[in-house]
């Protein structure tokens, strides 16, 4: 009864190293979602997906990277991490036909120095 | 205009009280509406999720949308310490698989 988990849950690094943050889910949701929360912009979509091999670009995308080869998992990959994007990142899923209903993990919060 | 708009409070209230959130919205493509509650250093969790005008119902918490006039309510009846949280709404329906989300209340129940 695990429904959706976030691995490492916190995580310091510094600017340009290439840092993966994993997200898993045990519900076999087609969506997933990728978001992260600032103080003074809220949640925004990093990027999603529809099913297994199919991803596209939220809101923010830029300096990240996806894949999907499960419908389980879904790891972000910052390429080369910049400071500005030191934040908390939100890995969410949701039921096939109704992606408006998100569940979310506990999050990732990550310090890039 | 903001696509959402939310009072970001602070909101404090004494345990007991009727405690009423809102957001307003400029996007009229929007039909479905949610309510997240997060704890301090926790994910969001959903709440309430409704279709369209309408309320919905679930024990002390009542949700209300009012499409008319771009308005959504989240009502909390006989609050409680354990409701100190942010709540954030959330719609979705404006474009594929977004949400956008409100920049969230801070809601504090004291004892």
């Amino acid at each position: 009864d695990a429904g959706i988990t976030q691995s490492p849950r916190y995580k310091i690094t510094e600017t340009g190293r290439q840092v993966t943050l994993m997200c898993h889910q045990t519900w076999s949701h087609s969506y997933m979602f990728w978001y992260r929360q600032d103080l003074g912009h809220g949640l925004r979509l990093i990027y999603y997906s529809a099913a297994a091999d199919i991803t596209d670009k939220g809101e923010v995308p830029d300096g990240y990277v996806v894949s999907r080869s499960k419908t389980e998992n879904f790891p972000l990959t910052l390429e080369s991490a910049t400071r500005s994007q030191t934040s908390v990142y939100f890995c969410a899923s949701a039921p096939s036909g109704t992606y408006n209903e998100q569940f979310f993990g506990p999050g990732t919060r990550l310090t890039v120095l | 205009q903001k696509e959402v708009e939310q009072d970001p409070g602070p909101l404090s209230v004494p345990e007991g009280a009727i405690v009423s959130l809102n957001c307003t919205y400029s996007n009229s493509a929007f039909q479905y509406f949610m309510w997240y509650r997060q704890y301090s250093r926790k994910g969001p969790e959903l709440l309430m999720y409704t279709y369209s005008s309408g309320n919905k119902e679930d024990g002390r918490f009542t949700a209300q949308v009012d499409k008319s006039s771009k308005y959504i309510s989240l009502f909390i009846r006989d609050s409680q310490p354990s409701d100190s949280a942010t709540y954030l709404c959330a719609m979705g329906g404006g474009s594929n698989y977004k949400l956008t989300f409100g920049k969230g209340t801070l809601l504090t129940v004291n004892p």
